[in-house]
């Protein structure tokens, strides 16, 4: 299967906390993990990676785990501030490498 | 180093007219890819392509719409006879190679609007 489950679909935040967003997939190759961030109207960045061979990666207030052996991994944003409210994706590469595979994405919402 | 360059930025066309949307990869990236995304939904995968070679178009529609990648210029996304439903966000994205562990760069994406 090259399916990638996103939950929570929204999610809005208090200014200063935490937000967690979880991804599943399913294709067992998979090995590289990449979360974009979309602001409205604009193209989607990659904020943070990881790959297969760790199962954590931080930068700065973004951190990402990664649980290979259940086939999920998280995005985590400390300290949240009004500029990170945007549209989230998760992506994995599937079909043997022939597609980056998106998650329906979450609306982060951090209000003040 | 410009990014993945992507033109027009915003089209529209008629109902039966033809769009034509350009994709030039980053440097050094040979491999190339098209995303459609409606409002407000997620980024749906169309076509992987090689320089003169479709490599995977498992998302694409199978009629109106076609890719192509030459050995000399950008990629092409071709729609024929527009509708309605193809008003979208249409990206493409690049990487410098084939592998399931490479990063991919989005360009800024053609908005088509289809009246």
């Amino acid at each position: 299967g090259e399916n990638v489950e996103q939950h929570p679909s929204t999610l809005s935040v208090q200014e200063g906390d935490s937000a967690v967003i979880k991804c599943t997939y399913s294709d067992s190759a998979s090995n590289y993990f990449p979360w974009y961030k979309q602001e409205l109207g604009k193209r989607p960045q990659l904020i943070i990676d990881i790959r297969s061979n760790v199962g954590e990666k931080k930068d700065q207030r973004i951190a990402v785990t990664l649980n290979k052996t259940a086939k999920h991994f998280s995005l985590h944003i400390t300290e949240t501030q009004p500029e990170d409210s945007a549209v989230y994706f998760c992506a994995a590469w599937t079909g043997g490498g022939n597609k980056l595979t998106f998650g329906t994405g979450t609306q982060l919402k951090v209000e003040l | 180093n410009a990014g993945v360059m992507q033109n027009p930025r915003h089209l529209v066309r008629r109902r039966g007219q033809e769009a034509r949307l350009r994709c030039s990869p980053m440097k050094g990236h040979s491999h190339v890819y098209w995303y459609r995304q409606l409002p407000e939904e997620g980024l749906k995968f169309m076509v992987y392509l090689q320089k003169e070679n479709i490599i995977d178009e498992s998302g694409m529609p199978k009629e109106r719409f076609s890719a192509e990648f030459p050995k000399e210029g950008p990629s092409i996304l071709r729609i024929q006879q527009v509708v309605r439903g193809d008003s979208a966000a249409y990206f493409c994205a690049s990487s410098p190679k084939s592998s399931m562990n490479t990063e991919a760069f989005f360009g800024q994406g053609t908005r088509l609007t289809v009246v």
